[in-house]
């Protein structure tokens, strides 16, 4: 298995551009997410998917979109890039662990990232 | 909002010391995780704590999750530097479903 996958590794937009960032994932995971992580910061959540047609706003969905069309692949996009979206960016994919008696918890496995500038 | 503070921001240690990192909230999780992440690449997943009280250990990293399930701490003995490396702590709400609250962080750095 290849896991979570990125595309590209690294990318400079000028202001006002546009461009997807692409994730893919080969477990058969059904919940998948996108992060950002700015320098010194842990992440901040940008938008979730709970499955296939199912998209959710996280903490900082400003600025972003997403589709979620297959299990697969879950692309994020930036319409109007702003310097404030200069960040790594991390798409991450679970499954959920089901525990003896009610409990259950979601183990992340995170892509390597993208690197984003926006000058 | 479920906030997760995560203490020190910063540690620099020499090898063969210990040192523990501390992961607070006033909230209640139903689960808490700890990822480590190295320079240039997503974070890994160490450990999962469930119970209140509950001790995991993996080799000479030691998890506790608190008895309030309000905290946890992360304790390293005899710091190697390939321990060197951003900690996170993450936790889930009780009504989050599926999505993690992320402390920012403590970097820490194991000189030879």
């Amino acid at each position: 298995n290849a896991g979570v996958t990125q595309t590209p590794k690294f990318r400079i937009l000028k202001i006002g551009q546009s461009m997807t960032l692409q994730c893919a994932q080969d477990m058969n995971h059904n919940y998948m997410y996108w992060y950002r992580q700015d320098p010194g910061m842990g992440l901040k959540l940008i938008y979730y998917s709970v499955g296939a047609g199912i998209t959710d706003k996280g903490e900082v969905p400003n600025g972003y979109n997403v589709s979620r069309s297959t299990t697969e692949d879950f692309p994020l996009r930036l319409e109007l890039a702003a310097p404030s979206q200069t960040s790594v960016y991390f798409c991450a994919s679970s499954y959920r662990r089901i525990l003896a008696g009610p409990s259950s918890y979601n183990e992340q496995f995170f892509g390597p990232g993208t690197r984003l500038t926006v000058l | 909002t479920q906030l997760l503070e995560q203490s020190p921001q910063f540690l620099s240690i020499q090898e063969g010391e210990n040192l523990t990192v501390y992961c607070n909230s006033s909230s209640v999780f139903s689960s808490l995780q700890w990822y480590r992440q190295e320079p240039g690449e997503g974070p890994v997943l160490l450990v999962t704590v469930v119970t209140g009280g509950e001790v995991k250990k993996l080799k000479r990293l030691t998890f506790q999750f608190g008895d309030a399930r309000k905290d946890s701490s992360l304790h390293i003995t005899a710091a190697q530097p390939g321990d060197t490396g951003l900690y996170l702590c993450a936790g889930a709400g009780e009504t989050s479903g599926s999505r993690l609250t992320f402390g920012e962080g403590t970097q820490l750095t194991v000189n030879p």
